[in-house]
Formats: C-alpha cells, sequence, structure tokens
C-alpha cells in the first residue's frame, strides 16, 4: 500500500455539499480496507468522524458521510456549515506491511 | 471523561534522544491498543507506531523502525515512546491516540512538540 492520496482544497458555500475523495486504496483479496476520516481545525488535535469507510461515531453530526468504492474512499458534507472549515485526512489501515497510512489532507474552505 | 495527555517534548541535536509519555485517564487503559502519530509542521499526519493492549506486541513505521521503541505500563496507566539516533524529519508534534476500533483513532492528546536541530 502506497500514499493516499486528496485534493488539496475544497470549497463551497454554506448549505451546499461537497465531497473529498481519497485515493490509492489498492485492493488485495486477503487484505482488509478500514477507512477512518479526521477533521482537524488549526491549533487543534484531530477528531474522528467517519470509522469503517461509514461508521459514524456517536456526537458526530450526520452531515458527515463517509463511502468507498473501488480504490477510493470519499467523505461527503452535506449542508456545509462555518464551522466545517478545517482540515479533513483519510486514514486506511490495511493487513498488509504498511499497516496504517493517512491521506494527504484537504483543506476544506467554507 | 477520556483524557491522553503527552509529555516529554523538547528540542534536541541530531542524533539525540527523547523519551515522550503520554497519560492515559478516563477509560480502562490496559483493554486498548495505542498509537503515536506525528505532525510536521504545517504538513499531514503520520503513524509512527502501535503497542497492544499487553504490550507483548509493537509494530511501527519503516522510518522509525530500529530508532523508536514503543512500550506502556498498565500499573501506572501510561504510555513511552524512546527516540534514538534522531533526525531533523522526526521534527514535529507528537500525538498519542487511542485505538477505539480497528485503527480507528479515538480520542488525540493535545500533542507534544519534539524538534530535532542543532
Amino acid at each position: 500500500q502506497s500514499a493516499l492520496t486528496q485534493p488539496a482544497s475544497v470549497s463551497g458555500s454554506p448549505g451546499q455539499s461537497i465531497t473529498i475523495s481519497c485515493t490509492g486504496i489498492t485492493s488485495d483479496g486477503d487484505n482488509y480496507n478500514y477507512v477512518s476520516w479526521y477533521q482537524q481545525h488549526p491549533g487543534k488535535a484531530p477528531k474522528v468522524i467517519i470509522f469503517d469507510v461509514s461508521d459514524r461515531p456517536s456526537g458526530v453530526s450526520d452531515r458527515f458521510s463517509g463511502s468507498k468504492s473501488g480504490n477510493t474512499a470519499s467523505l461527503t458534507i452535506s449542508g456545509l456549515q462555518a464551522e466545517d472549515e478545517a482540515e479533513y485526512f483519510c486514514n486506511l489501515h490495511t493487513s498488509d506491511s504498511t499497516l496504517c497510512v493517512f491521506g494527504t489532507g484537504t483543506k476544506v474552505t467554507v | 471523561e477520556v483524557q491522553l495527555v503527552e509529555s516529554g517534548g523538547d528540542l534536541v541535536p541530531p542524533g539525540g534522544s527523547l523519551r515522550l509519555s503520554c497519560a492515559a485517564s478516563g477509560f480502562t487503559f490496559n483493554t486498548y491498543w495505542m498509537h503515536w502519530v506525528r505532525q510536521a509542521p504545517g504538513k499531514g499526519l503520520m503513524w509512527v507506531s502501535h503497542i497492544n493492549s499487553d504490550g507483548s506486541g509493537a509494530r511501527y513505521a519503516d522510518s522509525v523502525k530500529g530508532r523508536f521503541t514503543v512500550s506502556r505500563d498498565n500499573s501506572k496507566n501510561t504510555l513511552y515512546l524512546e527516540m534514538r539516533r534522531l533526525r531533523a524529519e522526526d521534527t514535529g508534534l507528537y500525538f498519542c491516540v487511542r485505538d477505539r476500533r480497528r485503527f480507528g483513532f479515538d480520542p488525540w492528546g493535545q500533542g507534544t512538540l519534539v524538534t530535532v536541530s542543532p
């Protein structure tokens, strides 16, 4: 498994929906892929917003949703709000020797 | 409240050593895997290492293998990262994180800053 690529930046207006892609997930029949997503506001520690591709932890807004198709995972933020302005990172856990790799990060501007 | 508090970050010269600590509270520490994740200034996140719940197994990113050692003291609810032969590229904010679910990291500590510079 090599590096995961995300768009450097995505922007949207309040109320709109945006999708952040995370590409480069290599699939091997014996490997498992667990994708999580993290939100990081400037000067703060990251916070998990999606586990296991699409599971949302309690307390995280249902405006955040995750999915995966082929070699790409995606995070969709619907009903964009000013507080969603942050950097977002995907993360992949695999059973190969890489074990764990983060995406390059996407800065979301509202 | 689940809390992770890192300490031990400092300015060290290249080739130097440092030990980071992470004090955990608010959960049953000895039942969770724990990880270290770092973030270079203005850059992205990089997974560094993990250790299983009883401390019997650990894994490392290739870039730190052989130089870093993760350990834990479950009697003290504390996670450690021993760093040796430090390089400039090891500079960054080191976060202690709990493995809540299959490398799903929650929560994160506030981080401790390691600066490797002459």
